[in-house]
């Protein structure tokens, strides 16, 4: 029973566009949210992060929406990059525990 | 700067083989944590350690086994390995007082049990 899930295993995006990555939950508990980028053959690196006490946390081209009625979130980038093309976890936070959503690739054509 | 290291960064093993994955960080942090990612999934928690001497289990520690003797070194072992155990491995580790953003990861193992 995935806690995180990531409906969109893929998104293509041109270049100077917007990317808008969702992610779904189930678990009332989780009491954060972090976005995580990866390349290959390497680990994730955080990205931003929201808290369940706010809606929307933003950091240069990058803005994340939290809608706990709905338990979703979302990452927005804009505009996007080439470089944006990686995979995104998004993960959520309960007890100093994360569990992670099964990922999305990101891929910005020029 | 070396942060959270793991080696080897692959590895193919037959089955019923053990193995041990390290991970060492340098950075005095308390918690540490061992992640598998299979094909397609998100990374779920093996087992984690909040300071030496101190593990617990995560998601799926079946198979597994870890020691934390040092702050600096969380080694993963596996016994007898089986197919299923196909994954890539990150360790990752975080401050005590740092915030859940400070949760930093290292480059994984790939592992191939045929």
């Amino acid at each position: 029973d995935q806690q995180v899930k990531q409906n969109s295993p893929s998104l293509s995006v041109q270049e100077g566009r917007i990317s808008i990555l969702n992610c779904d939950y189930t678990n009332s508990m989780f009491d954060y949210f972090l976005w995580y980028k990866k390349y290959p053959a390497e680990g994730p690196t955080f990205l931003i992060s929201i808290s369940s006490i706010k809606d929307k946390n933003e950091d240069g081209r990058f803005t994340v929406f939290l809608n706990k009625s709905a338990k979703h979130l979302s990452l927005h980038i804009v505009p996007s990059q080439p470089g944006d093309s990686a995979v995104y976890f998004c993960a959520a936070n309960a007890g100093n525990m994360l569990t992670f959503g099964g990922g999305t690739r990101l891929m910005v054509k020029p | 700067n070396a942060g959270v290291t793991q080696t080897p960064k692959f590895r193919i093993l037959k089955i019923g083989q053990s193995m041990t994955l390290q991970c060492t960080q340098d950075m005095n942090h308390n918690y540490m944590y061992w992640y598998r990612q299979d094909p397609g999934m998100g990374l779920k928690l093996i087992y984690y350690s909040v300071g030496a001497g101190i593990t617990d289990k995560g998601e799926v520690p079946n198979g597994y086994n870890v020691s934390r003797s040092t702050t600096e070194d969380f080694p993963l072992r596996l016994e007898l390995a089986a197919p299923s155990q196909t994954s890539v491995y990150f360790c990752a580790s975080r401050s005590l007082a740092g915030a859940i953003e400070t949760q930093y990861f290292g480059p994984g193992t790939r592992l191939l049990v045929l």
